[in-house]
């Protein structure tokens, strides 16, 4: 079966644009959680989505937003780019969320110039 | 919150030897361990996870050992080949809200 695919891989913005990532979670899957990828701090957690509801959100300022659709398809929203947000960005899904282990898309590579 | 601390950052060994990668967690909470492999350009991949009501895990090569009444949990490769050279990320989560606190990772070098 497919796995989770997020759009698009690749990213240049400019300071103060903002930005839209998409994730399509395993068929079936109906827990979304997004993840920032940087050397320094490794993977922190962003927040994650249930029948599209945010159950979780991490320590993020408000400029970091998402969303579930209700085909489980998520989408995260940055606004005001700095260039701090420059980052790998992950998404995973889980069948319900709870103790299951993630599968991890691919990702998008954010680079804010 | 939870707080993961990973170790060592960085470890290299001869291919054949063994590998040893150790994790603390601060949250007595936590009930679920996974631990993932992440190659260059990569996704992070589970290759191994362990609950709180198991010591020990094991799967060919790769094993998971957990002491909670210390907090700390840790992966063993053993008979290491050039293809284990990766990144290796801890992680622990108590199941609430699916959220996963994560390592911050151990670079691995097979050396042939």
């Amino acid at each position: 079966k497919a796995g989770v695919t997020q759009t698009p891989r690749y990213l240049i913005k400019t300071r103060g644009q903002q930005v839209t990532l998409s994730c399509s979670p395993i068929s079936g899957h109906r827990s979304v959680s997004w993840y920032q990828q940087t050397p320094g701090q490794g993977l922190q957690f962003l927040f994650e989505y249930f029948s599209e509801t945010q159950r979780n959100k991490g320590n993020f300022p408000g400029r970091f937003s998402g969303r579930q659709f209700s085909n489980s398809r998520s989408e995260m929203n940055v606004s005001t780019l700095e260039l701090g947000d420059s980052a790998l960005y992950l998404c995973a899904s889980s069948p319900t969320g709870g103790n299951y282990g993630y599968t991890f898309g691919s990702g998008t590579r954010l680079t804010v110039v | 919150g939870e707080n993961v601390e990973q170790h060592p950052s960085t470890l290299s060994v001869q291919e054949g030897d063994s590998a040893v990668i150790k994790c603390t967690y601060s949250d007595s909470a936590s009930n679920y361990f996974p631990w993932y492999k992440q190659e260059l350009g990569k996704r992070p991949q589970l290759i191994i996870d362990i609950r709180s009501n198991v010591g020990e895990k094991k799967d060919q090569r790769i094993a998971v050992t957990l002491n909670k009444t210390a907090k700390h949990f840790s992966l063993h490769i053993t008979e290491t080949q050039p293809e284990d050279s990766a990144v290796y990320f801890c992680a622990a989560s108590s199941g609430g809200g699916n959220q996963f606190y994560f390592g911050t990772g151990t670079s691995l070098t097979v050396i042939p």
